[in-house]
């Protein structure tokens, strides 16, 4: 079945912290890769994405992530996280063949205190 | 401004009632999505339309119906089948499999 997993619901972290969040996921044949990002009150917004290419990407705000085919993850990085960080990460999968629905999963809500 | 809107921010539903939420686009995206979003559980797809005047079921369509008779619009009814509507819902659009851009969503409550 396809589906994804994030490993951490909850991630509280005071500024100046490093960031990892995880991402796992199963799903038949090649993949397109997102993290969204879900500031409070907000819209969902891209983070950033992986179609092919370098494995790892970077995106808005000093995010990357790097795509991990043989362990089939995708984890977001941040070396430095500030307040505003504060939100909540989703990371989603979709296939690249005809149409397929993107998976997410359930959602990491950050907390970065001051 | 390009970009989705969706209206109301909130809404009530009393039993038994039929409610829709609206969606609308100018991004000229030929792709639109409904989602529900539960605390916990990441976003679930409802429904999906990859052009005018077709639609497809997503993992949790029981309860819902949808209509796309316009690129721009693709409305969503809460029918009175749903048994437990209070969500968070979230319309999106894209071009084909590129990035899905996503509204500001709609608060459904039940009286």
């Amino acid at each position: 079945a396809q589906s994804v997993s994030q490993h951490n619901h909850h991630v509280i972290l005071s500024e100046a912290a490093s960031l990892e969040l995880g991402c796992n996921y199963s799903y038949g044949g090649t993949v397109n890769l997102f993290w969204y990002v879900q500031y409070p009150g907000q819209h969902l917004q891209l983070l950033l994405k992986y179609f092919s290419g370098d494995p790892l990407v970077k995106g808005i705000k000093g995010f990357e992530a790097e795509f991990i085919k043989s362990k089939f993850s995708f984890n977001l990085r941040k070396p430095s996280v500030q307040w505003s960080d504060t939100a909540e990460y989703f990371c989603a999968v979709g296939g690249t063949g005809g149409y397929n629905k993107l998976i997410f999963g359930a959602g990491t809500r950050l907390a970065v205190h001051p | 401004d390009g970009g989705i809107t969706q209206s109301p921010k909130y809404l009530f539903r009393k039993e038994g009632q039929n409610v829709t939420l609206s969606c609308e686009q100018n991004l000229n995206h030929d792709a639109m999505y409904w989602y529900r979003q539960d605390p916990g559980q990441g976003l679930r797809l409802i429904y999906y339309s990859q052009i005018v005047n077709d639609f497809q079921k997503g993992d949790i369509a029981e309860g819902y119906s949808v209509s796309r008779e316009k690129k721009e619009s693709f409305p969503l009814t809460v029918t009175s089948a749903q048994k437990n509507p209070t969500a968070f819902y979230l319309c999106a659009s894209s071009i084909g499999q590129e990035t899905q851009y996503f509204g500001p969503g709609t608060r459904l409550l039940v009286l």
